[in-house]
């Protein structure tokens, strides 16, 4: 068990619909990462939060967005889904040193019908 | 930017010894993680190097240089179990944390 706890583990929901996905950090860490990972591809960095700033942004799309907030949980939202952002999406979390490995959650599997 | 190659697929012999290459071009460099993923799953730490040389963690060894912009993990007494991805990836420099991964390389242990 790494600590950070995603939920939901799966969600189905239809084209153009939003959805939220939560993240709670282990405690003591202040980071929290987002990351996609499609069918048979490589984990994409979305983005990162450092004690509830903005801290890095990837290739994370516009109808995405994200938030940090003061109790250091994390809410990913993605809006007007499309059937190619079905994929896993993972939070992980680590601690302030910089040999501080990420310790991710189970993720959610998102699945757009 | 960064840019990680891994070999895609290897297959490697239970009981065996297996050696999983990474090569890395980086603008900033913080240290260089090994992860394990089984299908499914979260990724799970293994190793991390910053410094040039080898780190021994029991069955499983890696090893840095730095001025190559090269690593390797490697797996002793393979084990059906160790079937899994294995990801690298690279830290940049400070101010930007994230991890930048690799696709991975899909290893399979036949008996």
């Amino acid at each position: 068990d790494s600590g950070v706890t995603q939920t939901p583990k799966h969600l189905i929901t239809a084209t153009g619909q939003r959805v939220t996905l939560r993240c709670s950090p282990r405690s003591g860490d202040l980071s929290v990462y987002w990351y996609q990972q499609s069918l048979d591809q490589g984990l994409q960095f979305l983005i990162q939060y450092y004690n509830g700033e903005e801290r890095a942004k990837g290739n994370i799309l516009e109808r995405f967005s994200a938030q940090q907030f003061p109790d250091l949980h994390s809410e990913l939202n993605l809006s007007s889904l499309e059937l190619g952002d079905s994929a896993l999406y993972f939070c992980a979390s680590s601690g302030r040193t910089v040999n501080s490995p990420l310790h991710f959650g189970n993720g959610t599997r998102l699945t757009v019908t | 930017g960064q840019n990680i190659d891994q070999p895609t697929e290897m297959t490697a012999t239970e009981g065996a010894i297996v050696q999983i290459n990474c090569t890395y071009q980086t603008s900033g460099f913080n240290g260089l993680f090994w992860y394990q993923q089984h299908a499914g799953e979260a990724p799970t730490f293994l190793s991390y190097n910053v410094l040039d040389g080898l780190e021994e963690k029991g069955r499983f060894s890696s090893f840095l240089s730095r001025s190559k912009g090269y690593s390797y993990l490697l797996l002793k007494e393979l084990q059906m179990k160790d079937s899994a991805s294995y990801l690298c990836a690279v830290r940049g420099s400070r101010g930007n944390e994230k991890l930048t991964f690799g696709t991975g390389t899909r290893l399979t242990i036949i008996p």
